[in-house]
């Protein structure tokens, strides 16, 4: 079944901790994506990645890092969190080109104490 | 930059065609215009895209104006599953469709 696999699904942290959240699809895709969606703002792009090592910075990017080593994996990396990084958080992937579908993942809910 | 315009929500009663207005006065001549949905506690997923003309699918159609300032989603017949915040998104060719353009969504309650 072709999908988007997030996890941690649900995570409580504090802040300062170190967190990942992975992100992995099967469809052999080379573009992925992060957003976050926060009630009042809808969903906002964080980072995106056009192929392997291609990554670039979406509306949101402070305070996250990204990798693409390899196709199928788009790791969300947040390296010191802080309290306004709770939030729903959702990768997704598509062929190359403006006019592919996107597939979303199931979500990641992340609370920062 | 080009941004797009959503109703906060809408209503609609069941078995009745729904319109969902989208506005992007902003956009420029090759941004594809996508269609999402989000039911709840789901992840968003994909209703329909255009470019210049009028689409349909099995789950839906997208008119789109003349000048490409605007665009509607239309539910032919809306059902209590249909209920969820449609968003409309624009994916630019520019930068191959790696930066999008979201709007905030318009939550859809469907009476029955």
């Amino acid at each position: 079944e072709a999908q988007v696999t997030q996890n941690p699904r649900y995570l409580i942290t504090v802040t300062g901790k170190k967190l990942t959240v992975t992100c992995s699809q099967n469809m052999n895709h080379e573009y992925m994506s992060w957003y976050r969606q926060d009630p009042g703002l809808g969903l906002r792009q964080i980072y995106y990645s056009m192929n392997v090592e291609v990554t670039d910075k979406g509306d949101v990017p402070e305070g996250y890092k990204v990798s693409r080593k390899e196709k199928r994996n788009f790791p969300l990396i947040l390296e010191s969190p802080s309290p306004n990084q709770t939030s729903l958080y959702f990768c997704a992937s598509s062929p190359p080109g403006p006019h592919q579908p996107q597939h979303f993942g199931d979500g990641t809910r992340l609370s920062i104490l | 930059d080009a941004k797009t315009t959503q109703p906060n929500s809408m209503e609609s009663n069941e078995e009745e065609p729904v319109h969902l207005p989208c506005n992007h006065s902003t956009i420029s001549g090759t941004d594809y215009i996508h269609w999402y949905r989000q039911l709840p506690s789901q992840g968003p997923e994909y209703v329909i895209h255009g470019l210049t003309s009028n689409v349909n699918n099995r789950m839906a159609s997208l008119a789109i104006a003349e000048d490409r300032k605007s665009s509607t989603l239309i539910l032919h017949r809306a059902t209590l599953r249909d209920a969820a915040v449609y968003y409309c998104i624009l994916r630019p060719r520019y930068n191959q469709g790696g930066k999008l353009i979201f709007g905030q969504g318009t939550e859809l309650s469907v009476k029955p």
